[in-house]
């Protein structure tokens, strides 16, 4: 069965600065998707990137990127120039697409505090 | 285009009782999912439907149930309420074939059991 851990519950950063969100994933599968949510206090859940399993390339959504890890099955997420409103609940998500449906599975989350 | 919305958005009830969730996807999209969110636990999936049919099912007890009507909106269903079903449910609404995967959450029903 597939499984996403995130191994930091809370993590606080200053104003401006960079930090990495952790994400490992346990899967056979040779095709799938990554995702990372976001989910701010009393608000609704938003996705902020994706990766393809099949793509090497590490996705890239302005401050949002990700490093992407396929044999070491690590999904990370650094949040450059750190904001304000990134202060939120962020989610691990792994989906892929068996007999024609989608399963995904999310992590316990990583609580972000952006500090002023 | 309308996001995904879930009705009520707060709900107190108490252990025995049962409680009716809405959901209404974003418009065109065929599939909804229903995932239980707990603090320590994440979300946890419960079931997806796609054309009125449950496509997925996760691992919680037959008092969770679902349907799906032909507009594909969505309800859920808990029967004999315990105080650990407090949390928030939250849908999500996607296209649900082909090469569109990416799911859109509604706001969330908070649920609480007394």
């Amino acid at each position: 069965a597939q499984t996403v851990t995130q191994s930091q519950p809370e993590m606080s950063v200053q104003e401006a600065e960079t930090v990495t969100l952790s994400c490992t994933y346990d899967t056979s599968e040779s095709n799938y998707y990554l995702f990372w949510y976001k989910q701010p206090p009393s608000r609704q859940m938003i996705l902020v990137i994706r990766q393809e399993a099949y793509k090497q390339q590490n996705a890239t959504e302005n401050r949002f990127s990700v490093n992407f890890q396929k044999a070491a099955k690590s999904f990370s997420l650094k949040i450059s120039d750190s904001q304000l409103g990134d202060t939120a609940m962020y989610f691990c998500a792994f989906m892929n697409r068996t007999s024609g449906t989608y399963k995904y599975i999310f992590g316990t989350g990583t609580r972000l505090k952006v500090l002023a | 285009k309308a996001g995904v919305t879930q009705t009520p958005r707060y709900l107190i009830k108490t252990r025995g009782q049962q409680v009716t969730l809405s959901c209404s996807p974003i418009s065109g999209h065929r599939s909804v999912s229903w995932y239980q969110q707990t603090p320590g636990q994440g979300l946890q999936f419960l079931f997806e439907y796609f054309s009125e049919t449950q496509r997925n099912k996760g691992n919680f007890p037959g008092r969770f149930s679902g349907r799906q009507f032909s507009n594909s909106r969505s309800e859920m269903n808990v029967s004999t309420l315990e105080l650990g079903d407090s949390a928030l449910y939250l849908c999500a609404s996607s296209l649900g074939q082909g090469s569109s995967y990416e799911q859109y959450f509604g706001p969330g029903t908070r649920l609480t059991v007394t």
